[in-house]
Order: C-alpha cells, then sequence, then structure tokens
C-alpha cells in the first residue's frame, strides 16, 4: 500500500527562525505529486505547496520551500521567517497519478510557533 | 479568489438519521472528493467523482453513502443512517487536471 509517513508528531520554533518539517512517501509510480496542507485550530485545510515528481527543481511559495530527494523518496519542507499564524497542524500528502489521484495523507506534524 | 464552500458548518444528528452534507466546488473544476478526519486522526479519502459519476472509491465509502452532483454546482454527501464512528469533520475538495485539490471548510458532524 502506499504511505505517506511524518516522524515529528510534534515540532516548536522560535518566532523569526527557520523549521523544517519531515515526511517520506513510499511509491511505485513514476508520475506523482506531492502537498503540503496546513490545518490551524480552525481545521480548514489550507494548501501551502506542491511539487511534481517530474521536476528536479524544489518548489517555492515565499516563505515556504520544500527539499525534495527523489531517489530517497523525501519531501520535507522548510519554513523561514516562522510567524505565529504558522502554528497548525501540517499535513504531507501525494497522490499517485491514475485518473484523479486520490490523496493519501500522513499522521501530521504540530508545529507551534513561539514568541 | 474562488473558494470550496460547504455548508452546514456543523451538524448535530441522532444515530440512524440521514444527513446531506453539500459542498460547491470551484466553478471551472472537473474532479470533486470527499474525505473525513476524525479526531486526532489523519484526513482520510472517501470519494471521487468525475464526469458525473464516482471514479474511485475507499473501504469507508459503504453503501451508507452516496454522492450527487444534483444540478451542476453542488456536490453532495449522504449518509444514509449514521452510525456514533461516522462523527468526523468531513471535507469536499475539487481540483483539475493538474492534480492540485482545494478544499472546502468542512462540515464537521456529531453523531449522538
Amino acid at each position: 500500500a502506499q504511505t505517506v509517513t511524518q516522524s515529528q508528531p510534534e515540532m516548536s520554533v522560535q518566532e523569526a527562525e527557520t523549521v523544517t518539517l519531515s515526511c517520506t512517501y513510499d511509491t511505485s509510480e513514476n508520475n506523482y505529486y506531492l502537498f503540503w496542507y496546513k490545518q490551524p485550530p480552525s481545521r480548514q485545510m489550507i494548501l501551502v505547496i506542491r511539487q511534481e515528481a517530474y521536476k528536479q527543481q524544489n518548489a517555492t511559495e515565499n516563505r515556504f520551500s520544500v527539499n525534495f530527494q527523489k531517489a530517497a523518496k523525501s519531501f520535507s519542507l522548510k519554513i523561514s521567517d516562522s510567524q505565529l499564524g504558522d502554528t497548525a497542524m501540517y499535513f504531507c500528502a501525494s497522490n499517485y497519478g491514475g485518473s484523479q489521484g486520490n490523496l493519501i495523507f500522513g499522521k501530521g506534524t504540530k508545529l507551534s510557533v513561539k514568541p | 479568489e474562488p473558494e470550496v464552500t460547504q455548508t452546514p458548518s456543523h451538524q448535530v444528528t441522532q444515530m440512524g438519521q440521514e444527513v446531506i452534507l453539500r459542498c460547491v466546488p470551484i466553478s471551472n473544476h472537473l474532479y470533486f472528493y470527499w474525505y473525513r478526519q476524525i479526531l486526532g486522526q489523519k484526513v482520510e479519502f472517501l470519494v471521487s467523482f468525475y464526469n458525473n459519476e464516482i471514479s474511485e472509491k475507499s473501504e469507508i465509502f459503504d453503501d451508507q453513502f452516496s454522492v450527487e452532483r444534483p444540478d451542476g454546482s453542488n456536490f453532495t454527501l449522504k449518509i444514509r443512517s449514521t452510525k456514533l464512528e461516522d462523527s468526523a469533520m468531513y471535507f469536499c475538495a475539487s481540483g483539475t487536471m493538474d492534480k492540485t485539490q482545494y478544499f472546502g471548510p468542512g462540515t464537521r458532524l456529531l453523531v449522538l
């Protein structure tokens, strides 16, 4: 079965510092997409960043960037200049091609940004 | 910016009752999904829908569940006879060919 693993249940970081959240996945597919979603206390799922597996260049979105290591099946999220509003659950997810590519989620990492 | 909307935001129901959760996907999206998240657990896929029919469904999506796109804009999830274990947050998502899925704010269902 295809899986997504987040090995850090909880992390904390000081405001303005940088934090990296880990994610590994397992797939035999060649064509897939990887995502990070943020879930604040309101529980809404907000897309943070996406990465296409066929692209070698790491995706970036403002303060958010990924380190995509395809051979290692690793997809970590780096948050720079952490802000209090970054406090949330962060879920790594992947879809594995197919007709629509339903998302498979990791268990999440609870990030707390401390003032 | 267009977004997925869901109603109601909260629903409380008695065990055995039917519930209908409603979603309005982003207007130019073609793929629609339902996911659920039991409190404290990860998000789980329920069903995907494309071209007016179910594309894929998970083991969770048994005969008690159904989906419908009745009028070209709404996308509904019906649970025919709710069970206590159906209590969860239900997320609707929509997407395009690029595989990115945008989630609605969720409906928090509590079955008593």
